[in-house]
């Protein structure tokens, strides 16, 4: 099943901080993150394992709340290279194989 | 380099034909996938293939065929019953490691059914 995210989208300006939201119905093992920009390839930022510790890209962070199902993306004095879509994606196994279920994503512009 | 090559980058058709996406690579990577992305739907996925000849159906695989001969190569092919399979398509691969499995994309094809 299908992560949620929120918000669907931010508007911020250059140095605010934002946070995205991914929760799940299922139990968590572990929730990737990944940022899209426009007509591109989705670009893998990190991954948060269960019982692991928060992950950090440049100055962007990650929680992973195991008991509440959800991540939270923390992105820190924004930069306009942050603008795009994030998703968040949770492993699913079935039959032995692994998959990646995505959420919607979230937009996120950071204007000057 | 290493990497995952998708062609052709951009593909028209027209309705009634099958059209085959080609995904390409050479990072040794077991598992491929196949998602389809509409705008803000988010990325869907089509089918899987967890090592070479075989493969599962995904989220939204009706209409669509893969194969899995070679360890380096998935094609998609989009048939003409796939109903709106106008699309941008993705294609990725899956590196296991001990810190956890990371999903990698390719640039992606476009196709638009005129």
């Amino acid at each position: 099943q299908q992560p949620v995210q929120s918000p669907q989208a931010v508007i911020l300006r250059e140095g605010e901080d934002a946070v995205i939201n991914c929760s799940s119905s299922k139990a968590l093992y572990s929730v990737h993150w990944y940022r899209q920009k426009h007509g591109e390839a989705p670009v893998f930022l990190m991954i948060l394992l269960k019982g692991g510790e928060q992950m950090r890209h440049e100055k962007i962070s990650a929680s992973f709340n195991e008991k509440k199902q959800q991540s939270s993306l923390y992105l820190t004095a924004s930069q306009l290279s942050y603008s795009g879509t994030y998703f968040c994606g949770t492993v699913e196994t079935q039959g032995g194989s692994e998959k990646l279920v995505f959420g919607k994503g979230t937009k996120l512009t950071v204007n000057p | 380099d290493g990497g995952i090559t998708q062609s052709p980058k951009y593909l028209f058709r027209k309705e009634g034909q099958n059209v085959t996406l080609s995904c390409e690579q050479n990072l040794n990577h077991d598992a491929m996938y196949w998602y389809r992305q509409d705008p803000g739907q988010g990325l869907r996925l089509i089918y899987y293939s967890q090592i070479v000849n075989d493969f599962q159906k995904g989220d939204i695989a009706e209409g669509y065929s893969v194969s899995r001969e070679k360890k380096e190569s998935f094609p998609l092919t989009v048939t003409s019953a796939q109903k709106n399979p106008t699309a941008f398509y993705l294609c990725a691969t899956r590196r296991d490691g001990k810190s956890g499995n990371t999903i990698y994309f390719g640039e992606g094809s476009w196709l638009t059914v005129v």
